[in-house]
């Protein structure tokens, strides 16, 4: 069966510190894959997709990065943290093949930005 | 672009039925989906239902889809405390990304 890992779960990082969240994906091959931020109280905002390895689209102008050095690991990175980066982030993967548009998500990372 | 959108907040009282709606925009959705997410945990998969079906019952969860009206609703019979969470209605139409609502937090007072 497919699992989801994505970690660390908690994390607090300075103001300008770098940041790197990593995520894998297990049992499946050629998976899409997804991060996004949920900020407090509010919904999902989409951060970056990936269709293939070194294939990155992104959705929101930001100081944030995402890297997919191999077919199920995707990377969220960021030189230098701000304040706003503060949030709840969410990888997610579905079928690179016989997709249904449903997403299987990680636990989540929390990153507190001080 | 695509739009889905939810009410904020639901509060109901325990062993009563919630009912979370959804409206959606796009006219080419395929699937439509409900997720649940528990507090600090991420999203999982609840239930969804093709866009050729009116109706979709999974034990204590009933989907019902109005296609003409771009409505979509999810009814918790007999909420439960356990059943306090965020729930996110999703529409898919065929790309990479389906596009999500912003949330529906369920409140169940005992």
């Amino acid at each position: 069966s497919q699992t989801i890992h994505q970690w660390p779960a908690t994390l607090v990082q300075p103001v300008g510190s770098p940041l790197s969240l990593e995520c894998t994906v297990e049992g499946t091959s050629n998976p899409n894959l997804y991060w996004y931020r949920q900020a407090a109280g509010r919904g999902l905002q989409l951060l970056f997709y990936s269709v293939g390895i070194g294939q990155i689209s992104s959705e929101v102008p930001q100081n944030l990065s995402a890297s997919r050095p191999q077919d199920r690991q995707f990377i969220l990175s960021s030189k230098k943290l701000l304040l706003s980066d503060s949030g709840f982030y969410l990888c997610a993967w579905s079928p690179g093949t016989g997709n249904t548009g449903e997403l299987f998500f990680g636990e989540g990372s929390r990153l507190t930005v001080l | 672009g695509e739009d889905v959108e939810q009410s904020l907040f639901l509060s109901v009282r325990e062993g009563d039925s919630s009912v979370i709606n959804c409206t959606y925009t796009d006219s080419s959705s395929t699937y439509l989906y409900w997720y649940k997410q528990e507090p600090g945990a991420g999203l999982q998969l609840l239930t969804y239902i093709f866009s050729n079906m009116d109706m979709k019952q999974d034990q204590r969860l009933t989907v019902l889809l109005n296609k003409k009206d771009k409505h979509l609703s999810l009814r918790i019979a007999d909420t439960q405390t356990g059943d306090s969470a965020i729930y996110f209605c999703a529409e898919w139409g065929g790309s990479y990304i389906p596009t999500f609502g912003r949330g529906t937090s369920l409140i169940v007072h005992p």
